[in-house]
């Protein structure tokens, strides 16, 4: 079974650096592009980029390169998102997915990790 | 970019009634638009991708149509599970892929 396992909820502080992680199991990790998308509390979907774990190709959505960054450890089916210096603006739910039937259809999700930027 | 717009942003309707969501594209996506269903707290779910296929497991009263720049979704005779917000997302490329902003399906 296709299961992504994210890392828990984090509070920090303006200016703190941060990384979430998102443990794929029950497939193939190296071989399916997984993505993240940004939930703003009471807000919709939005997109902020993809990686291919099996050679770190990445692409990033216009609004998050230079923002963010994405990276994978194929040795730990696992990828990443990251921030240098957060803002109070990063506050919101962050969903790792991966389009593991359709191609580019996000079929399976993980369960979210919430991360909190407040002073 | 191209810009997903979803209509209406919310929609009031009684169990057992027919649900139309529609989603208009910039600009021509082919049929590259899928459709998700977003509960509270909880991931969004695929309901159709290709424009018009429905994912594993999702129950036939989810149908969905369109092509170029024109899609909607239907939901024959909604369940209370339905009640729900859903997103129609493009898969033009990796960098420019977006969502559209919602509809709200709620109990009148």
């Amino acid at each position: 079974e296709v299961q992504l396992v994210q890392s828990g909820a984090e509070v920090k502080k303006p200016g703190e650096s941060l990384k979430i992680s998102c443990k794929g199991s029950g497939y193939s990790f190296s071989n399916y592009w997984i993505g993240w998308v940004r939930q703003m509390p009471g807000k919709g979907l939005e997109w902020v980029g993809i990686i291919f774990p099996g050679d770190s190709d990445t692409r990033y959505s216009p609004s998050f390169q230079g923002q963010v960054t994405i990276s994978a450890d194929k040795s730990i089916s696992t990828a990443y998102l990251q921030w240098n210096t957060l803002k109070a603006s990063d506050t919101a739910m962050y969903y790792c997915t991966t389009p593991w039937r359709y191609p580019r259809n996000f079929d399976y999700w993980g369960q979210g990790t919430l991360v909190t930027v407040s002073s | 970019e191209i810009v997903l717009t979803q209509s209406p942003a919310t929609l009031s309707l009684s169990p057992g009634e027919r649900a139309t969501l529609s989603c208009r594209a910039s600009q021509s996506v082919s049929s590259y638009v899928a459709w998700y269903q977003q509960k509270p707290g909880q991931a969004p779910r695929l309901l159709i991708y290709d424009a018009s296929n429905r994912a594993t497991g999702i129950p036939p009263r989810f149908s969905a149509s369109g092509s170029g720049t024109d899609f909607t979704l239907t939901i024959s005779s909604l369940e209370p599970e339905d009640f729900a917000v859903y997103y129609c997302q493009q898969r033009s490329d990796w960098s420019g892929l977006t969502f559209g902003g919602g509809t709200k399906v709620e109990i009148k």
